[in-house]
């Protein structure tokens, strides 16, 4: 059964960081690219990242650039994305979400809040 | 890159068949057969239930079905259940380093 399972949300400063982590299970990790996924309160789905199944190749939303960062960690089956400089707006839950390897993505965790607030 | 246009809500009675459409562009829904759709239930993860605009996973009801013309893919749940009664969202794969739009998302009530 495929699992994804994110932890690190929390609340924030404004400016503040956070690092938001994805234990994998249930499929091989390696042969996956995978993404981070966005949901503001009461909105929509947004993509926010997806790293290459091997790690060498990421891409960004444009309204993240410079900001956040995609990492993977194949020897332990986690997913990360670093966020820094955090603005109100980037108040969501974020989900991690594997790429069904056919220009979609297919499997979703639960997610993760962070809420970015003085 | 814009979101996709769904209608905010929808609503049809049990047993009744109901439309969301998904609009975009030449660069995103109309270029490419990569549309899929989500299903999430309050407080739930969205959950994949139309990929490549018209394939089913298994396990999917064949009552939900998609389609595509031009720049709007449309999702049909036909003899609407109580338990259909969620959000759903649009995607679309943009050709951009390989990254992806949603829509802005329908909400489902069933009558």
């Amino acid at each position: 059964e495929v699992q994804l399972v994110e932890s690190g949300g929390g609340l924030v400063q404004p400016g503040g960081s956070l690092s938001l982590s994805c234990a994998v299970s249930g499929f091989p990790f390696t042969d996956y690219p995978m993404h981070w996924v966005r949901q503001g309160p009461g909105k929509g789905l947004v993509w926010v990242a997806r790293i290459s199944h091997d790690g060498t190749y990421t891409s960004y939303a444009d309204f993240v650039k410079g900001r956040f960062a995609i990492s993977r960690d194949d020897a332990k089956n986690t997913l990360s994305l670093q966020v820094n400089s955090l603005r109100v707006e980037d108040t969501a839950v974020y989900y991690c979400v594997r790429d069904s390897r056919n220009y979609g993505v297919d499997f979703w965790g639960q997610g993760t809040l962070v809420t970015v607030s003085s | 890159q814009s979101a996709l246009t769904q209608p905010r809500s929808v609503s049809g009675s049990l047993g009744q068949s109901v439309t969301i459409s998904c609009t975009g562009t030449s660069s995103d829904v109309g270029g490419y057969n990569y549309v899929s759709w989500y299903q999430q239930h309050p407080g739930k993860a969205p959950k994949l239930i139309i990929y490549d605009v018209t394939k089913r996973p298994s396990g999917v009801p064949d009552r939900f079905s998609g389609s595509k013309s031009g720049n709007t893919a449309s999702l049909t749940i036909s003899g609407l259940q109580a338990e259909d009664e969620a959000d759903y969202h649009c995607c679309s794969y943009t050709g951009t380093y390989t990254t992806f739009v949603f829509g802005t998302g329908t909400e489902v009530t069933v009558l």
